[in-house]
């Protein structure tokens, strides 16, 4: 069975500063991984995928995310982070049963 | 013009009642999808309908019934509400398995719904 598991629950950062959230994740066969964001009060909105095309996959808003398939990890970076990625981000691995399911979020917190 | 949407945004209401929760897309895709978020914010699927059919059924209570009365519609029904139901709902959609690879999801903006 697949399962992301995402290491720490809350992450803080300050403007301008690295940001780098980490998933990694458990799969016997080729995975299909996700990066969602979720703003206050909002749905989420896909931020990132990793569908074996690319190991270093480029999203919106200045995100990466590297499959690492030595270390079962795809985390995701942002090399300079803005008070508007203030948020949770979700990472996600679709089941070969069709599920898409969710790791623990981790909330960014961007101090000025 | 939104993708998904979702109403009601907010829905308060008493123990024992019976609500439901309707969920547009149209986005042309065949998959949609109720997730549910608790108050630690863990998402975790209930239920999944291709083209009307339920594919996905996750251990949710039988007061939890979807239907799904054309392709762009989701509707979840929930009898007999509990304290414990007190969360916010997401309707998503999927083109799903296209060319062997799974496509991601869109989401609506959710329903909070509390159980007083």
């Amino acid at each position: 069975a697949q399962s992301v598991t995402q290491l720490g629950s809350h992450v803080s950062v300050s403007e301008g500063a690295l940001v780098l959230l980490r998933c990694n994740y458990s799969s016997s066969v080729p995975p299909y991984l996700f990066w969602y964001v979720q703003y206050p009060n909002q749905g989420l909105q896909l931020l990132l995928k990793y569908t074996s095309a690319a190991t270093l996959v480029k999203g919106i808003n200045g995100f990466e995310a590297e499959f690492k398939k030595s270390e079962t990890s795809f985390h995701l970076t942002k090399p300079s982070a803005h008070m508007s990625d203030a948020a949770e981000y979700f990472c996600a691995v679709h089941s070969n049963t069709g599920k898409l399911i969710f790791g623990q979020g981790t909330t960014l917190q961007v101090k000025p | 013009d939104t993708a998904v949407s979702q109403t009601p945004k907010y829905l308060v209401t008493q123990m024992g009642n019976d609500k439901s929760i309707k969920c547009e897309q149209n986005l042309g895709h065949d998959t949609m999808y109720w997730y549910k978020q608790d108050s630690k914010k863990f998402l975790k699927i209930m239920f999944s309908y291709n083209n009307k059919e339920l594919i996905i059924n996750e251990t949710v209570p039988n007061r939890f019934s979807p239907k799904s009365p054309d392709k762009a519609h989701l509707n979840l029904h929930i009898n007999s509400l509990e304290l414990g139901d007190s969360a916010v709902y997401f309707c998503a959609s999927s083109p799903g398995l296209a060319g062997g690879v799974y496509n991601e999801q869109f989401f609506g903006p959710g329903t909070r719904l509390t159980v007083l």
